[in-house]
């Protein structure tokens, strides 16, 4: 069975600051593909980026990063220089290649405030 | 590309009555179409997975009798609150997939907030 645990609930910032979320998974497949997902107060997903277990190369994107490490099952996020916007809640999620329908199972997810 | 969208995207209703809210890929052909119910602070839930033309696959501890799932073609699936109470009141969001795309990605709508008075 798949399980993602985001273990920090909630993380407060000032502004300009770098906040890392925490993203520790666990699967059975030997393929699978992890996802990061960014929830406004609007309540839209929105999407940020997808790894698949074979591409282990670290990622960034403008002030995102993420870290992937399959030797202790983690792919963390990092926004640097941290802005007002960032607030939200981000989602990590796994997805086995294997599991009936690719369902998706989310973590319980990390609530960001970032403040001026 | 991959806009998918719900409708409607806020809905009031009374205890008893029953709510539809249908979910819609717009610019491309969706093989499985997935309903989460989300709880204030709270994370997303799958409640079922549906493919076009077939029935729906509920998870564990969703009743399929009050969320009934109809995928009736490869743009359009519906979930019908039905009997609605207090307690269905939530965040509901959609999403799908295409096999054209690989990775097992999801195109998600943006939601409807339910409230049952």
């Amino acid at each position: 069975a798949q399980k993602v645990t985001q273990a920090q609930t909630e993380i407060s910032v000032v502004e300009k600051e770098d906040v890392t979320l925490d993203c520790v998974y666990e699967t059975r497949d030997t393929t699978y593909y992890l996802f990061w997902y960014k929830q406004p107060p609007s309540g839209e997903l929105v999407f940020l980026i997808r790894r698949n277990s074979f591409d282990e190369q670290n990622e960034i994107s403008g002030r995102y990063s993420w870290n992937f490490q399959k030797s202790t099952s983690s792919f963390n996020f990092t926004i640097t220089a941290s802005q007002v916007v960032d607030s939200a809640v981000y989602f990590c999620a796994l997805s086995e290649a294997g599991a009936a329908g690719n369902k998706l199972t989310f973590g319980g997810g990390t609530r960001v405030l970032v403040k001026p | 590309g991959a806009v998918v969208s719900q409708h409607p995207s806020r809905v009031i209703c009374k205890s008893g009555t029953s709510v539809k809210i249908e979910c819609r890929s717009l610019d491309f052909q969706a093989t499985t179409m997935f309903w989460y119910r989300q709880f204030p602070k709270k994370s997303l839930m799958l409640m079922a997975t549906s493919n076009e033309g077939s029935k729906a696959t509920y998870e564990q501890g969703v009743e399929k009798d009050k969320f009934l799932i109809n995928h009736a073609s490869l743009t359009l699936s519906t979930l019908t609150v039905t009997s609605a109470h207090p307690e269905d009141s939530s965040f509901y969001i959609c999403s799908a997939r295409t096999s054209a795309i690989p990775n097992n990605e999801q195109f998600f709508g943006p939601g409807t907030r339910l409230t049952v008075l």
